[in-house]
């Protein structure tokens, strides 16, 4: 039972433009959503989370956006680089309970130059 | 800086052999974990560890074993090596419970079983 799910295993945006990867989850009880990024041959690296007391967080480039009615989280990229090409995995968790952290199967992200 | 370092990058063992994966973290963290990632099935999590000697199953136990003798490593061990178990293998840690949930990740283990 896949309690996390990516449901787009690839995505291809062109360099500036605003790259969206979504992700569903079907356990309400996670209250805690991260998301990671990986480059091959090196393992995942973190890049932004959020509570699910909030529906919002930035840094810099990177917003995540939480809707816990859907049951849906969304990691945006504005502008992509180049850089940013990588899989990307969201993770979700209990904020008291054992932090374990349960993964998303992953979206490929090319930015095309 | 954060540092979570794997004992290899690369393995090739045979069917039917004994192996040990290695993980050793400097940032004086509680919990550890392993992981392996198969294309298409993402990060699965094989055990962790919360302390020294404890250990828990995660979702695909079956076929590994582990051992933590010292807070800074975890082993993960392959009693007899099969083909299926051939995959990346991703070392983490993470802080106290109640510090956050984020986990520091190790530069991962290619293991081939042929």
């Amino acid at each position: 039972d896949q309690q996390v799910k990516q449901n787009s295993p690839s995505l291809s945006v062109q360099e500036g433009r605003i790259s969206i990867l979504n992700c569903d989850y079907t356990n309400s009880m996670f209250d805690y959503f991260l998301w990671y990024k990986k480059y091959p041959a090196e393992g995942p690296t973190f890049l932004i989370s959020i509570s699910s007391i909030k529906d919002k967080n930035e840094d810099g480039r990177f917003t995540v956006f939480l809707n816990k009615s859907a049951k849906h989280l969304s990691l945006h990229i504005v502008p992509s680089q180049p850089g940013d090409s990588a899989v990307y995995f969201c993770a979700a968790s209990y904020t008291f309970g054992n932090e374990k952290l349960t993964f998303g199967t992953g979206t490929r992200l090319t930015i095309i130059p | 800086d954060v540092k979570v370092t794997q004992s290899s990058r690369y393995l090739v063992k045979r069917t039917g052999e004994k192996v040990f994966l290695e993980c050793v973290q400097d940032m004086d963290h509680e919990n550890m974990f392993w992981y392996r990632q198969d294309p298409g099935l993402g990060l699965r999590l094989i055990y962790f560890s919360y302390d020294v000697k404890m250990k828990e199953k995660g979702d695909i136990p079956e076929g590994y074993s582990v051992s933590r003798e010292k807070k800074e490593r975890f082993s993960l061990i392959l009693e007899s090596a099969s083909t299926n178990q051939t995959s990346m293998y991703l070392c983490a840690s993470s802080l106290l419970r109640g510090a956050g949930v984020e986990q520091y990740f190790g530069p991962g283990t290619r293991l081939t079983v042929t």
